[in-house]
């Protein structure tokens, strides 16, 4: 767990405003993943990546995008399209495709409120 | 896709006694089935897991059970102590694929000191 951060730890939007979710990892992990989490719910998949300059749509992906050039970095952008954004959102990773990678490793977290 | 269920959603018990969480799932692919405990405003945290090889694994007082035929799986706490209380999660996926997580709807554990 401690390979993964993620900033900011609070993050405030405006109507209308698109923000960045920070997401980087040192552990070496080809995939990545972002899911949402809102109060009293599970995790639900918004994007995932299996390796560099690719990355799939979760389950609910409208209103996010990413971007995957680099294997450390996985950033989320939050747009305005999303019209209710507010929820705890978490970084995750593991070995990806390879044998036996299936365990994944969360990051701290980025609750994000709408101001 | 996968759906998994979870029950109970909240539940309680003495200091001492065990604690039992149930998991379904749809996908007959999936064959990966980690249990997480998360904490107020942390993040989750992976307690035990197992793959569908195995019908049973055991870390101390924790043990995860899966039947194959019915798609269940299950999380059992032994003489659980006040600083198990937190909320768990159960989760699915497939080996291969997207790989990612399908998780359950979680279970709120208090454990009464």
């Amino acid at each position: 767990d401690g390979g993964i951060t993620q900033s900011p730890k609070y993050l405030f939007r405006k109507e209308g405003q698109n923000v960045t979710l920070s997401c980087e990892q040192n552990l070496n992990h080809d995939a990545m993943y972002w899911y949402r989490q809102d109060p009293g719910q599970g995790l639900r998949l918004i994007y995932y990546s299996q390796i560099v300059n690719d990355f799939q749509k979760g389950d609910i992906a409208e209103g996010y995008s990413v971007s995957r050039e680099k294997k450390e970095s996985f950033p989320l952008t939050v747009t305005s399209a999303q019209k209710n954004p507010t929820a705890f959102y978490l970084c995750a990773s593991n070995k990806g495709l390879a044998g036996g990678g299936e365990t994944q490793y969360f990051g701290p977290g980025t609750r994000l409120l709408v101001l | 896709g996968e759906n998994v269920e979870q029950h109970p959603s909240t539940l309680s018990v003495q200091e001492g006694d065990s604690a039992v969480i149930k998991c379904t799932y749809s996908d007959s692919a999936s064959n990966y089935f980690p249990w997480y405990k998360q904490e107020l405003g942390k993040r989750p945290q992976l307690i035990i897991d197992i793959r569908s090889n195995v019908g049973e694994k055991k870390d101390q007082r924790i043990a995860v059970t899966l039947n194959k035929t019915a798609k269940h799986f299950s999380l059992h706490i032994t003489e659980t102590q006040p600083e198990d209380s937190a909320v768990y999660f159960c989760a699915a996926s497939m080996g291969t694929g997207r790989r990612a997580l399908t998780f359950g709807s979680g279970t709120r554990l208090q454990v009464q000191p």
